[in-house]
This record gives structure tokens, C-alpha cells and sequence, in this order.
């Protein structure tokens, strides 16, 4: 079946530092592929998608493309800053229908 | 576009005892899903609809767990014969086929089994 494995955390970086999650899948078909992002208290919110191989999305500094050859859709930041702590959730659902499946989450704390 | 709710945002229950949760969609989606969020992992897929129909069943719906969505609307999650393991979020999503693959996700309903 489906699946996504992302780095374990917790990832800790100072202020301004660059960022990178890893999140591989596997899927039989052509997934979409889905950031989304959880600050403390608050629900889940999509950060950023992809559709199709070399695709690249991208929102609020936060980029990831997705690499079919290696499939991989890394999350990167060139720039942290303390507003960006929350936990990452790295996800893919291969029709418009089907639930959305999961990585087991990335907590990033960012100090100033 | 007033977003997914979710009531009541936490529950606090006595092991043995049901416990039920509601979900709103956004007004103009059609599908309906459930997720279970334990501490230190992922949403993990609960159950789907499609209007009023319950197309999908994940292997985590015992049979204490029961979903329901009468009018093709809101949904109601019921837990019967609460356990400590049943701690956990529960999160409601939304979507259309408008909205193609993506989802969208309310606040959640934080329970906890003592």
C-alpha cells in the first residue's frame, strides 16, 4: 500500500538557518503530494502541494519538488524563523477521492 | 467559506463510558473524512464518506467505533465502551471534487480516557 517516511525529529535550528525534511513515498500510482503544517494549538493546515513529477510548490518561504526518480518531496526553507516552530506532516493521496496518508510528523523548533 | 468545525474541541471521559463527536464540513463538500492523531505520529485514516454513503472503513474501526452521516452534512464519530488507548485527536477533513486531492482539515477534538 501506500505510504510516506519523513525524518525523525526533533529538528532544532537558530534563526535564519536553512531547512530541509525529508519525506520519501511509496505509492503504486502518480500521488499528489501535500506538505501541510501544524503550529501549536492550531489544526492542520496545507502549507504547500505538488501534482506531477518535477513540479514544484511552494508558500510562504517553504519549497518542495516533487522527484519521481528518487520519490522524494523534501521540504526546505532557506531561512528560519521562530514563527515557523510547529510540527510538519508530509502526505500523499493518489486520487481526489482517497484519504490522504501520512507521515508520522516533524517537530521544528526554531530559537532566536 | 466559514471551515471545518469540530465539536467540542476536548473530552475528558471515564474508561467504559461513549463519548461522541461532531464534524461540520465546509457547506459545498461533499466528502467527509475521520482521522486519529496520536501523540508523536501522523493523522492515520479512520473512515470516508461520500455524501450519506460510508464508502471506506480503515482496519482501526473496531467495532466500538460507529460513523454516521444522516444527510449527507454533518457527521457524528461515537465511541462506545471508551478505552485508554482511545486517547488521542480526532480530526474531520472536507473536500469536493473541486478541491481535487486536497483536503481540509478542522481543529480537532482532543480526547482523553482516564
Amino acid at each position: 500500500g501506500n505510504s510516506v517516511t519523513q525524518m525523525e525529529g526533533p529538528v532544532t535550528l537558530s534563526e535564519e538557518a536553512f531547512l530541509t525534511i525529508n519525506c520519501t513515498y511509496t505509492a503504486t500510482g502518480y500521488p499528489s503530494l501535500f506538505w501541510y503544517v501544524q503550529y501549536p494549538g492550531e489544526g492542520l493546515q496545507l502549507l504547500l502541494k505538488a501534482t506531477k513529477a518535477d513540479d514544484k510548490g511552494s508558500n510562504k518561504g517553504f519549497e518542495a519538488t516533487y522527484r519521481k526518480e528518487t520519490t522524494s518531496f523534501h521540504l526546505e526553507k532557506g531561512s528560519v524563523q521562530v514563527s515557523d516552530s510547529a510540527v510538519y506532516f508530509c502526505a500523499l493521496s493518489d486520487q481526489e477521492n482517497t484519504p490522504l496518508v501520512f507521515g508520522k510528523g516533524t517537530r521544528l523548533s526554531v530559537i532566536a | 467559506d466559514t471551515g471545518v468545525s469540530q465539536d467540542p474541541r476536548h473530552k475528558i471521559t471515564k474508561r467504559g463510558q461513549n463519548v461522541t463527536f461532531r464534524c461540520d464540513p465546509i457547506s459545498e463538500h461533499n466528502r467527509l473524512y475521520w482521522y486519529r492523531q496520536t501523540l508523536g505520529q501522523g493523522p492515520e485514516f479512520l473512515t470516508y464518506f461520500q455524501n450519506e454513503a460510508q464508502l471506506e472503513k480503515s482496519r482501526l474501526l473496531s467495532d466500538r467505533f460507529s460513523a454516521e452521516r444522516p444527510k449527507g452534512s454533518f457527521s457524528t464519530l461515537e465511541i462506545q465502551r471508551t478505552e485508554q488507548g482511545d486517547s488521542a485527536m480526532y480530526l474531520c477533513a472536507s473536500s469536493s471534487r473541486t478541491t481535487g486531492t486536497r483536503k481540509y482539515f478542522g481543529p480537532g477534538t482532543r480526547l482523553t480516557v482516564t
